[in-house]
């Protein structure tokens, strides 16, 4: 199984400021043939349905914000959030879908420092 | 725009099965183009991917949970099913229904997700 480590476990940060949350993977989902990184971003708030805000590793889902943004290759991923909201409040979890089982991270929660 | 509900008992005793309909809406499940998926996550802890069946029958599922998962289409309703048997208390948790994108594993939308306590 391909294992999904994120960090920090939570984090507090300023409105207006940058959030930076990280995943790394056990190992590779970039896929050879296509050259594309096997990794999803997720964002989970209380009493909402969970939403998908990134996939390919940095292909923003349509609707999301563009203050959300994706990054990274090979086992090292990042998720940004520029210009924090109050509305970024959540857990945020990473995903890959390179091969089964489809493993999620366990999670980040960011606040409002 | 598609939807997605869970329905389902809340409380499901030790050793029982355990099973859930997610209701799509706004969409056919017939669509051959989409798979149809379930997650879960236990209070206090991350998610889990269960398993995934397609508008024909085609399944997959998560090895760990594999000899106790089976699930369902009914496309007359345009539902899909999930039946987790010999349920224990780990098995209590928030299960989500999610479509599948078109021939990847990430899941948007998905459902509001239904909580399910084991216990007698």
């Amino acid at each position: 199984d391909i294992v999904m480590t994120q960090s920090p476990d939570s984090l507090a940060v300023s409105l207006g400021e940058r959030a930076t949350i990280n995943c790394k993977s056990s190992q590779s989902v970039l896929y050879s043939s296509n050259k594309k990184n096997y990794l999803a971003w997720y964002q989970l708030k209380p009493g909402q349905p969970p939403r998908l805000l990134i996939y390919w590793a940095s292909t923003r889902e349509s609707g999301v914000p563009d203050r959300f943004s994706g990054s990274g290759s090979g086992t090292d991923f990042t998720l940004t959030i520029n210009s924090l909201q109050a509305e970024d409040v959540a857990v945020y979890y990473c995903q890959q879908y390179y091969s089964s089982p489809y493993i999620f991270g366990q999670g980040t929660k960011l606040e409002i420092k | 725009q598609l939807q997605l509900q869970e329905s389902g008992p809340g409380l499901v005793k030790p050793s029982e099965t355990l099973s859930l309909t997610c209701t799509v809406s706004g969409d056919s499940i017939s669509s051959s183009t989409y798979y149809w998926g379930w997650i879960r996550q236990p209070p206090g802890k991350g998610l889990e991917w269960i398993g995934s069946i397609n508008y024909s029958g085609n399944t997959y599922y998560n090895p760990s949970l594999k000899s106790r998962v089976t699930t369902s289409v009914d496309t007359s309703k345009n539902q899909f099913s999930l039946n987790l048997s010999s349920v224990t208390a780990a098995d209590t948790a928030v299960y989500y229904c999610a479509r599948r994108a078109g021939g990847y594993n990430w899941f948007d939308p998905w459902g509001q997700g239904t909580l399910v306590t084991v216990s007698s």
